[in-house]
């Protein structure tokens, strides 16, 4: 069973600090990566996407890639009390564009 | 505007009913998707499909039916079968094989059962 996993949290940081957020996954031959932001109760919505090692800067968003570590991470810079919710990180497995998703880690940014 | 379209938004389901949750899409996309999500776990994928008439089972698909008539649809059947299906459940799409970007998610179904 192919697995992606993310510390639950919650991970609490103050308001302009940088939240880091850490996936793993199982399989080698994945090649894409999808980084989502849900809110309570709301349905996920796609914030970051990368496929190649190294860093991709979105705004205040950097996804991080590193396939020999079967490694993503997404920091948060200058965080934002909106920016509080569960972000879950996805891996494509088995083509057919399949994502598989982690079980989410909860973001809490406090003033 | 492109987008999915999920209803109805709430559901309540009687022991032994069978119920069905709608899935609309007008992105032109291929490929659609159901998953399931219990409180505090990820998104577990039920049975997808990549073109008309055809779909493959997902990860947890027992319980569960589904059917690909149009391109634009994608219902959801919840069988007596299913034990526990209590959740929240989401469908998506994308643009299709070769073209990876990821999925856009409609608003979801939350299932109850009473």
């Amino acid at each position: 069973q192919k697995e992606v996993e993310q510390n639950s949290g919650p991970l609490s940081v103050p308001e302009g600090a940088i939240a880091s957020l850490n996936c793993t996954y199982s399989d080698r031959g994945s090649q894409s990566f999808f980084w989502y932001r849900q809110y309570s109760g709301k349905s996920p919505e796609l914030i970051m996407f990368i496929y190649s090692n190294g860093d991709k800067e979105d705004g205040r968003f950097t996804a991080q890639l590193n396939k020999a570590s079967q490694y993503v991470s997404l920091l948060i810079r200058d965080s934002q009390p909106s920016d509080s919710a569960t972000y879950l990180c996805a891996v494509e497995s088995g083509g057919y564009n399949k994502l598989i998703f982690g079980a989410g880690t909860r973001l809490a940014v406090h003033p | 505007d492109g987008g999915i379209t999920q209803s109805p938004k709430y559901l309540f389901r009687k022991e032994g009913q069978n119920v069905t949750l709608s899935c609309e899409q007008n992105l032109n996309h291929d490929a659609m998707y159901w998953y399931r999500q219990d409180p505090g776990q990820g998104l577990r994928l039920i049975y997808y499909s990549q073109i008309v008439n055809d779909f493959q089972k997902g990860d947890i698909a027992e319980g569960y039916s589904v059917s690909r008539e149009k391109k634009e649809s994608f219902p959801l059947t919840v069988t007596s079968a299913q034990k526990n299906p209590t959740a929240f459940y989401l469908c998506a799409s994308s643009i299709g094989p070769g073209v990876d970007y990821g999925y856009t998610f409609g608003s979801g179904t939350r299932l109850t059962v009473v």
